[in-house]
């Protein structure tokens, strides 16, 4: 059973462009976490979704940040615009329960906006 | 929304020598707790949870954690280290039936040979 799989693990954009960062979770897993890691910081939460929903964006930026999980295919976080503040490491999780039980991480994705 | 502090940010050990982490998380309501450990050049595994029962929990390779809820702590233990467990270490907590995990700052555990 392949864990979670996070695609590209390093991503260059310069300011202004768009990032897309993507996430398969582990077969049989429906729920998706994203998490934002800054340096010296700890995970911060971003937004959690089922397929074809949206369940919690309390942790998303109001403007330039989406994110999706479809029917098919792999979740995808879509930053627009991008700035220089969001350089970090982006973590995809998934559960196969939910809400508040243990998660499963992906490698990660370090987006460096130059 | 629930908090959490992590008081170390690097520990350096010598192997053979005994480990604890400290964990304080702040919420008032009934919570779920987690350690995970990040191995250089790795992703995050979890080495060990508690959602509810006997408060020492037993993880993988050793680990250990106790919940104390009078004191909102969830330190992690080993008895003796080794330097394969060199890594970050992250302690995370979800308040019960709610979707927002949140983490510690980590703290960085290097065990010299």
């Amino acid at each position: 059973n392949a864990g979670v799989m996070q695609n590209p693990r390093h991503l260059v954009r310069r300011r202004g462009q768009e990032a897309r960062l993507r996430c398969s979770p582990m077969k049989g897993h429906s729920h998706v976490y994203w998490y934002r890691q800054l340096p010296e910081e700890g995970l911060k939460f971003m937004v959690y979704l089922q397929k074809e929903n949206i369940i919690d964006e309390s942790g998303m930026p109001k403007e330039r940040f989406s994110a999706e999980f479809p029917k098919e295919g792999p979740s995808i976080l879509r930053i627009q615009q991008v700035v220089r503040g969001d350089s970090a490491a982006y973590f995809c999780a998934s559960s196969p329960y939910g809400g508040d039980r243990e998660q499963y991480f992906g490698p990660g994705t370090r987006l460096t906006v130059t | 929304a629930q908090s959490v502090s992590q008081h170390n940010h690097h520990v350096i050990l010598s192997e053979a020598a005994s480990l604890e982490l400290g964990c304080n998380y702040s919420y008032g309501g009934t919570v779920n707790l987690f350690w995970y450990v990040q191995y250089p050049g790795q992703h995050l595994q979890l080495l060990l949870k508690y959602f509810s029962g006997d408060p020492l929990v037993k993880g993988i390779k050793g680990f250990e954690a106790e919940f104390i809820k009078s004191k909102f702590s969830f330190n992690l233990r080993k008895p003796s280290v080794q330097w394969s467990d060199t890594a970050e270490y992250f302690c995370a907590v979800n308040a019960r039936n709610n979707n927002d995990m949140r983490f510690g700052a980590g703290t960085r555990l290097t065990v010299k040979p």
